[in-house]
């Protein structure tokens, strides 16, 4: 069975980085799909962030494009997340995702942690 | 990229049917048959519904299906179950990037 966790802080300061990291198990992150971040503001909808495969490519939203990297650790079978200069509009559940061979259909999910942007 | 559209809120009684619209564009919907629905229950993870526009991954029931026309994408759930209360998403691959919809809040009377 595929699971996925989030992990990292659950409150980050106004214009500093927001790093989390997914801890994958029951599948190698060497498979052949694509892991990705998702994320969801409190009373919104589901915001694809981007995401990333085992050789190091990465897909961005290109509206967070500017301020996002996701990089990938092959011999911890996990894949993190940066988010640059954040505001309280980053604040969000933050999901991480497997992308079954990358045809944006996300079979297995993690069960999201919350980040909160506040002084 | 703009986000899907879908409507705000739908409803129905038990054991009726309702179907949720997700609009897009020729360079997301229109374009690929890699649209997918996902179930959405607060504080849990999404769940994956449908795939590739019509196909249901195993495990989920039959009463959900999925459909494509145009730049048009829609879930119809039959038979509805008060289990099926829940946010619901449209997605679509848009050509090395992904969008979501806005989210369709399921009412069972």
């Amino acid at each position: 069975q595929v699971q996925l966790q989030e992990s990292g802080p659950g409150l980050v300061k106004p214009s500093r980085t927001l790093s989390l990291t997914c801890a994958v198990s029951g599948d190698s992150i060497r498979s052949n799909n694509w892991w990705s971040w998702v994320r969801q503001p409190p009373g919104k909808g589901l915001e694809w962030i981007g995401e990333i495969y085992h050789s190091g490519s990465t897909n961005y939203n290109p509206s967070l494009k500017s301020r996002v990297t996701i990089s990938v650790d092959n011999s911890k079978n996990q894949f993190s997340l940066k988010l640059t200069s954040v505001t309280a509009a980053d604040t969000a559940v933050y999901y991480c995702a497997r992308n079954d061979y990358g045809d944006s259909r996300f079979d297995y999910w993690g069960q999201g942690t919350l980040v909160t942007v506040s002084s | 990229q703009s986000a899907l559209t879908q409507p705000a809120s739908v409803s129905g009684s038990p054991g009726q049917s309702i179907t949720i619209s997700c609009t897009g564009t020729s360079r997301d919907v229109g374009s690929y048959h890699l649209v997918s629905w996902y179930q959405h229950h607060p504080g849990k993870a999404p769940k994956l519904m449908i795939y590739e526009g019509s196909k249901r991954p195993s495990g989920v029931s039959n009463r959900f299906s999925g459909s494509k026309s145009g730049n048009t994408a829609s879930l119809t759930i039959s038979g509805l179950q008060a289990e099926d209360e829940a946010d619901y998403y449209c997605c679509s691959y848009a050509g090395s990037s992904t969008v979501f919809g806005g989210g369709t809040k399921l009412t069972v009377l």
